[in-house]
């Protein structure tokens, strides 16, 4: 079935850093994926999508890109902020951006320290 | 963007009893909302989805005489865990709309 497998956190860096977090998934079809982002004591937020191969979603300074041959949607940001602290969730549909299930990874959690 | 609400934000019950969780959609409206459970430091696991107006299609290995969901308007769902027991306590979150906002979550503990 299909499933995300993320890097397990906690991830600490420091202001600046250029930041990776890792996602690989498995899917019979042909998924969307996301990143969510949960700030502490907020609810989950879509911080980015990509809905084919090679697309590339982008936010606040966020990237990742969907690499069906390596099945992989890695999250980047090149310079972090102690505001982009929180959980992060990768996460795949398998009927696109439809109304229909997501399937999440277990969360990364980022510290990042002035 | 979309505002989802949950209330209560966290519950502690004694086991036997039953808990409702509300989860509403503020400045819109949901003909299909969604309801996960999450354990700590796990995955997001989606329980059922709930369809306004009609019955709500549960996961597989999730009991749907435990875990009640009615969805009685565009803007409400409610999620009832009934006869609550330790193994239950988690965290509860509901999504609303075809882009999924999700609402803060309900946490959950059974004494």
């Amino acid at each position: 079935g299909n499933s995300v497998t993320q890097m397990e956190g906690p991830v600490t860096l420091s202001e600046e850093a250029f930041l990776t977090i890792n996602c690989t998934y498995t899917a019979t079809g042909y998924p969307s994926l996301f990143w969510y982002v949960q700030y502490p004591g907020e609810g989950l937020q879509l911080l980015l999508k990509a809905t084919k191969a090679d697309d590339k979603g982008s936010n606040k300074g966020f990237e990742a890109t969907y690499r069906k041959e390596t099945t992989s949607f890695h999250l980047e940001k090149g310079s972090v902020q102690v505001s982009d602290s929180a959980v992060y969730f990768c996460a795949l549909s398998d009927q696109g951006n439809r109304d229909d299930k997501i399937i999440f990874g277990k969360g990364t959690r980022l510290h990042i320290l002035p | 963007g979309a505002v989802v609400s949950q209330h209560p934000s966290w519950v502690i019950c004694k086991s036997g009893t039953s808990v409702k969780i509300e989860c509403r959609s503020l400045d819109f409206q949901a003909t299909t909302m969604f309801w996960y459970r999450q354990f700590p430091k796990q995955s997001l696991m989606l329980m059922a989805t709930s369809n306004e107006g009609s019955k709500a299609t549960y996961e597989q290995g999730v009991e749907k005489d435990k875990f009640l969901i009615n969805h009685a308007s565009l803007t409400l769902s409610t999620l009832t865990v009934t006869s609550a027991h330790p193994e239950d306590s988690s965290f509860y979150i509901c999504s609303a709309g075809r882009t999924q906002y999700f609402g803060p979550g309900t946490r959950l503990t059974v004494l």
